[in-house]
C-alpha cells in the first residue's frame, strides 16, 4: 500500500497563531486526500477533500476560511489551522485512496495539535 | 447518507479466546465496500479487513474474519486466538466506490482490550 507521511507529528501552539500540516505521499501520486479530525476517544469526521489543482471540498459544518486546504502537487497537500483557538485542539489525520483497483484508503500517522 | 452503528463501545476478552465485534449500517446502495480499521495507541490506522458487498463470500484475513449479512445489512468481526496486540480502537467503515473520491463513513469505534 501507499506510504503517508505528516508533519508534525505533534504541535503545541499559543491561540490566535496559524498551524501549518503537511499530509506526503511518498511512493504514490495522489490527485485527492482527505482530511479527517479525531478528538480524543471519539471517531475519524472527514473534514474535507482536497483536490490538486482545484479547490478542496469542504464537509458540511467545516468551516473553509478556519482550515485552509493546499494541494500543492500530487504528493503534498496542506491544512493550515488559522487563528487557532483551545477547540481546535484535536488529532489531525489525512489519507489517500487507494484507486479504483484498490478502493481502500491509506493513513498517515497523525499529527496531534494542542492550542493553549 | 450512509450511517454506521457500533453498539459495543467497550469489550474485553481474554487472551487466546475468540471475540466478535459488532457492525450494522444502512444504505440504500447495492454496491459498496466495508472495512474494518484497527487504531492501536499509536493511533495508526491500520486496515484489518475488507469486504466487498457483491461479494457473498465471507473475508477472512489469518485470525480475522467477517460475517457478512447484506439483507442484515450486518457486518461483524471475529478475532480468533486474540492477542496482546490486538489491543485496540476499532472502527467499522463503510465506503461507495468512487474513482478517487472514495469517502469513508466510520462508526463510533469499539475499544477492545485483551486481558493477559
Amino acid at each position: 500500500g501507499a506510504v503517508v507521511s505528516q508533519h508534525p507529528s505533534r504541535v503545541i501552539c499559543k491561540s490566535g497563531t496559524s498551524v501549518k500540516i503537511e499530509c506526503r505521499s511518498l511512493d504514490f501520486q495522489a490527485t485527492t486526500m482527505f482530511w479527517y479530525r479525531q478528538f480524543p476517544k471519539q471517531s475519524l469526521m472527514l473534514m474535507a477533500t482536497s483536490n490538486e489543482g482545484s479547490k478542496a471540498t469542504y464537509e458540511q459544518g467545516v468551516e473553509k476560511d478556519k482550515f485552509l486546504i493546499n494541494h500543492a502537487s500530487l504528493t503534498l497537500s496542506t491544512l493550515t489551522v488559522t487563528s487557532a483557538h483551545p477547540e481546535d485542539s484535536s488529532f489531525y489525520i489525512c489519507s489517500l485512496p487507494g484507486g479504483l483497483a484498490i478502493q481502500t484508503q491509506y493513513f498517515g500517522p497523525g499529527t496531534r495539535l494542542l492550542v493553549l | 447518507a450512509q450511517t454506521v452503528t457500533q453498539s459495543q463501545p467497550e469489550m474485553s476478552v481474554q487472551e487466546a479466546e475468540t471475540v466478535t465485534l459488532s457492525c450494522t449500517y444502512d444504505t440504500s446502495e447495492n454496491n459498496y465496500y466495508l472495512f474494518w480499521y484497527k487504531q492501536p495507541p499509536s493511533r495508526q490506522m491500520i486496515l484489518v479487513i475488507r469486504q466487498e458487498a457483491y461479494k457473498q463470500q465471507n473475508a477472512t484475513e489469518n485470525r480475522f474474519s467477517v460475517n457478512f449479512q447484506k439483507a442484515a445489512k450486518s457486518f461483524s468481526l471475529k478475532i480468533s486466538d486474540s492477542q496482546l496486540g490486538d489491543t485496540a480502537m476499532y472502527f467499522c467503515a463503510f465506503m461507495k466506490p468512487s474513482f478517487g473520491n472514495e469517502k469513508l463513513t466510520f462508526g463510533t469505534g469499539t475499544r477492545l482490550t485483551i486481558i493477559p
